[in-house]
């Protein structure tokens, strides 16, 4: 069955610090992975998705099919990227996304 | 564009009693998803249709769970009846083409508490 992993509910980093957001999954498929974001009083929206392998607000997210991640980094964190992120994984068909369980993002100054 | 919209935003209700959540999803997309959202088990897809049919209904918890989509403008999301394991933030969200390439448009949610 589809899967996918947050391993950290909350990361704490300093204000220039390197991000790195673990996202594992499990899929018998060719997966397709997505990075979701919540901001404050925000709506959930798309952060970036694998298959385009662009930079969106600094963050990148490479997919390893041998280690099944999809990590999301950024070099320096600045205090707007505190969030929610989610991990998604394309799964039934291409019609659902699976999503894990979030990590909060808090960058202290 | 509005976007997606949710009503009620907050509702609290007590054990046992009806809860009708409702969604007007965008303009012109033909997939609807209803998720709910939880600290411990994170965004859950409860489940989901395409031009107005429910596809997949697998992540619907019990029976006391019920969604209806009458027309492509409005879907309901009912609990009858609530429990307190039942309180959660529930998401509506709509996608033009149900893939994943095509993103998912969420709602604000609602933030439903069953005491």
């Amino acid at each position: 069955a589809q899967r996918v992993t947050q391993p950290e509910k909350l990361l704490s980093v300093f204000k220039g610090a390197p991000v790195e957001l673990k996202c594992n999954y499990s899929y018998s498929g060719s997966p397709e992975l997505f990075w979701y974001v919540q901001y404050s009083r925000q709506r959930l929206q798309l952060l970036l998705r694998h298959i385009s392998r662009e930079s969106i607000k600094g963050f990148t997210a490479d997919l390893n099919k041998g280690e099944t991640s999809f990590h999301l980094k950024k070099p320096f964190a600045q205090e707007e990227d505190s969030a929610m992120y989610y991990c998604a994984l394309l799964t039934g068909g291409g019609n659902k996304l699976t999503f894990g369980t979030g990590t909060q993002l808090k960058v202290e100054l | 564009d509005a976007g997606v919209i949710q009503s009620p935003r907050h509702e609290v209700t007590e054990m046992g009693q009806e809860v009708t959540l409702r969604c007007k999803p965008i303009s012109g997309h033909d997939y609807l998803f209803w998720y709910r959202q939880t600290m411990m088990r994170g965004l859950e897809l409860l489940i989901y249709f395409n031009n107005n049919v429910p596809i997949d209904d697998s992540g619907m918890p019990e029976d006391r769970f019920s969604a209806k989509m009458p027309n492509a403008s409005f879907s309901t999301l009912k609990i009858q009846p609530s429990e307190p394991r039942d309180s959660a933030v529930y998401f509506c969200a709509s996608s033009p083409g149900g893939r994943g390439d095509s993103p998912l448009h969420f709602g604000n949610g609602t933030r439903l508490t069953v005491t």
